[in-house]
């Protein structure tokens, strides 16, 4: 089992529409929580960081996390064309020594 | 705001070969990492540093060793170069081990 695990996709959302990225990890000490984006053939970009349980909303994107459950997600509102990424689902996991860990991505297609 | 700045952007070596990668943190960032990114893969971590000191180790080849040196730079010393090392490699930086940051990547390709 990874230690992150996403939906690989891909995920086609029309324009306009709600899309919703799950991802979930092994550590429960995990307290550092990220998505990032990342277009073909350029580095991962930083959207959104999550800390503690709840939502967090900047902008269009919102990030939900449940510790209980081992679970974060990436809801993006209002769906663009421009948004249509790989996104990647990262933890912070302190059982190995504060190294980042990655899920495989999840590739968004956001259909005009 | 200054931010990862990797060197080259692409590379181009032949098998059995020798490169070299560098990587310049964001100034006052703490740590630094290194990942490789195959095709259609997730970053794989492979060797960090904090405080110009190694930190943590991932599936880093023996064939790779890194360093920090004192002005905070990093490079990825790669020898014995294989086709199966052909990929994206990034660098990226942290404070704290908050957010990581990635440089633009360097594009190796083995041929």
């Amino acid at each position: 089992q990874k230690e992150v695990e996403q939906n690989s996709g891909p995920l086609s959302v029309p324009e306009g529409a709600i899309a919703s990225l799950n991802c979930t990890y092994s550590d429960r000490g995990s307290q550092s929580f990220f998505w990032y984006r990342q277009y073909s053939g350029k580095s991962p970009e930083l959207i959104m960081s999550i800390y503690s349980n709840g939502d967090k909303e900047d902008g269009r994107f919102t990030a939900q996390l449940n510790k209980a459950s081992q679970y974060v997600s990436l809801l993006i509102r209002d769906s663009q064309p421009s948004d249509s990424a790989t996104y990647l689902c990262a933890v912070n996991m302190l059982i190995t020594g504060n190294q980042f860990y990655f899920g495989t991505g999840t590739s968004l297609t956001v259909i005009p | 705001a200054a931010g990862v700045i990797q060197s080259p952007r692409h590379l181009i070596k032949e098998k059995r070969e020798t490169a070299t990668l560098k990587c310049y943190p964001i100034p006052r960032h703490d740590t630094v990492y290194w990942y490789q990114q195959g095709p259609g893969q997730d970053p794989q971590f492979l060797i960090s540093f904090y405080e110009k000191m190694q930190s943590d180790k991932g599936s880093i080849p023996d064939r790779f060793s890194a360093q920090q040196f004192s002005d905070y730079h990093s490079e990825l010393n790669m020898s014995s170069l294989e086709l199966g090392d052909s990929a994206l490699y990034f660098c990226a930086s942290s404070f704290q081990d908050e957010k990581l940051f990635f440089g633009s990547g360097t594009q190796l390709s083995v041929l």
